[in-house]
């Protein structure tokens, strides 16, 4: 079946460091691929998403390549803030009427 | 902000006791789901709506039940709760798709003792 798999937390980075996520997925087909945040005490909200291989999703600083060859959709920022920490979930989509698969989640800490 | 409410947002309740989480959307989103957070675990899909009084299990259905009589309207019920099922529950939409983005709720924290 379907499976998103993310490194395992938590990331700790100080203001301004670079950052990556990596996310690999197990998918039939040609899923879609997003990345989802959640900030201290709330629900998630979509970050970014790519829709085929070789499209990359971005938003906030944040971006991610649809990598077919690799299974991969790793999400950077070039230089994170104090305000970026949060739990970041990587999560696909197989195109049918099944729901979202989402990864664990991986939790950033960016210190000042 | 996509209109979406979950009531209650923190209950605290005994083993053996039935609850009812209940979440509210103003989308006209066709689509509903109910996950729990935990830790270790991420998001797990309990069960979804694809309509009216259309649902279906997700990952972790035992133990809850859901209804939706109203298209604004998803109430997950923990028919006799347990203290396996202290978590924080979080209500979705959607709108076409199930595989369409995802719009979430503030959650509700339930502590069974």
């Amino acid at each position: 079946g379907n499976s998103v798999t993310q490194m395992e937390g938590p990331v700790t980075l100080s203001e301004e460091a670079f950052l990556t996520i990596n996310c690999t997925y197990t998918a039939t087909g040609y899923p879609s691929l997003f990345w989802y945040v959640q900030y201290p005490g709330e629900g998630l909200q979509l970050l970014l998403k790519a829709t085929k291989a070789d499209d990359k999703g971005s938003n906030k600083g944040f971006e991610a390549t649809y990598r077919k060859e690799t299974t991969s959709f790793h999400l950077e920022k070039g230089s994170v803030q104090v305000s970026d920490s949060a739990v970041y979930f990587c999560a696909l989509s197989d195109q049918g009427n099944t729901p979202l698969v989402f990864g664990k989640g991986t939790r950033l800490s960016v210190i000042a | 902000d996509a209109g979406i409410t979950q009531s209650p947002r923190h209950k605290v309740t005994e083993t053996g006791t039935p609850v009812t989480l209940r979440c509210h959307q103003t989308e006209n989103h066709r689509y509903m789901y109910w996950y729990r957070q935990d830790p270790g675990h991420g998001l797990r899909l309990i069960h979804y709506s694809y309509g009216v009084k259309d649902t279906d299990k997700g990952e972790v259905s035992d133990g809850y039940s859901v209804s939706r009589s109203k298209t604004e309207d998803f109430l997950l019920t923990l028919e006799s709760a347990t203290s396996s099922q202290t978590s924080v529950y979080f209500c979705a939409i959607s709108a076409g798709r199930a595989t369409d983005t995802q719009y979430f709720g503030p959650g509700t924290r339930l502590t069974v003792l």
